[in-house]
C-alpha cells in the first residue's frame, strides 16, 4: 500500500509560470512532511517542509499548502525558472521512517 | 560542518555474489543514521535506520542487512545479490535541530 501518492507523473510549464504539484496521505499519524528536489545523477536534497500544525510555509519562490482535514499537501513554484527543471518527491514521516511520493518530473520550458 | 561519505561510488557485481556498502559521518556525535534504496527512474525506499551503535531497524525485506559498527559508520551488506538488487544506494542522516534529513552521495550498482 502506497503511503504517500503524488501527482503528477510528469508536469511541464514555460518559464515564470506556478508550478503546482500535489501530494495525498492516509496515515495521521505523520508529522513532517518534506519535498525534496533530485537533478539527474545526484541525491535528493530538501526544499522547504511543513508541520501538521501550519497550513502554508514560504521559502522565496517555493510554497507548500497543506490542507490537514483533507490529508493533502502541495508544492507550488512561483516563477518557474529552466534551472528548477528536476524531479520533485514530496515525503511523510512516522517516527524514524520517511515515506516518500513517487515523484513528479517537472520541466521547465523557456 | 558534517559530511557523509559513501562508498564505493559504483559497483558491478554479478548475481550470487556478496555486497557491501559503507557510510562513514563526521562532525556529528551519535547521529540516526539511514538506508535508503531508488530503482533508477523510481522513488526512494527506506531501507533501515540505526539510532545508536549496535542497534538498527529494517523497514522493508529486500533480502539486505545492515549494521552499525561504529557511531559514525553505518554498512549494508548481503551475501548474495539479486538482479533486483540493482539501483542507487543512499545513506543519510538526520539534523534533529532543523528536522533535515541529509544524504550523502550515493551508491550506483548494478547487478549483472
Amino acid at each position: 500500500q502506497q503511503q504517500v501518492r503524488q501527482s503528477p507523473q510528469s508536469l511541464t510549464v514555460w518559464e515564470g509560470e506556478t508550478a503546482i504539484l500535489n501530494c495525498s496521505y492516509e496515515d495521521s499519524t505523520f508529522d513532517y512532511f518534506p519535498w525534496y528536489h533530485q537533478f539527474p545523477g545526484e541525491s535528493p536534497a530538501l526544499l522547504i517542509a511543513i508541520r501538521p500544525v501550519s497550513n502554508k510555509k514560504e521559502d522565496g519562490r517555493f510554497t507548500i499548502f497543506f490542507n490537514k482535514r483533507e490529508k493533502k499537501f502541495s508544492l507550488h513554484i512561483a516563477d518557474s525558472q529552466p534551472g528548477d527543471s528536476a524531479t520533485y518527491f514530496c515525503a511523510a514521516r512516522n517516527y524514524n521512517v520517511l515515506y516518500f511520493g513517487s515523484g513528479t518530473k517537472l520541466t521547465v520550458e523557456p | 560542518a558534517q559530511t557523509i561519505h559513501q562508498w564505493p561510488v559504483a559497483e558491478i557485481k554479478a548475481v550470487g555474489s556478496p555486497l557491501s556498502l559503507g557510510c562513514t559521518i563526521k562532525g556529528k556525535s551519535s547521529p540516526n543514521l539511514y538506508w535508503y534504496w531508488q530503482a533508477t527512474g523510481g522513488t526512494l525506499q527506506q531501507l533501515f535506520y540505526s539510532i545508536t551503535v549496535g542497534q538498527v531497524e529494517s523497514v522493508v525485506q529486500l533480502n539486505l542487512s545492515a549494521s552499525r559498527p561504529k557511531d559514525d559508520q553505518f554498512i549494508l551488506s548481503t551475501e548474495k545479490l539479486l538482479l533486483s538488487h540493482s539501483g542507487f544506494y543512499l545513506c543519510a542522516w538526520i539534523d534533529n535541530s532543523q528536522n533535515t534529513l541529509y544524504f550523502g552521495a550515493g551508491t550506483r550498482l548494478s547487478v549483472l
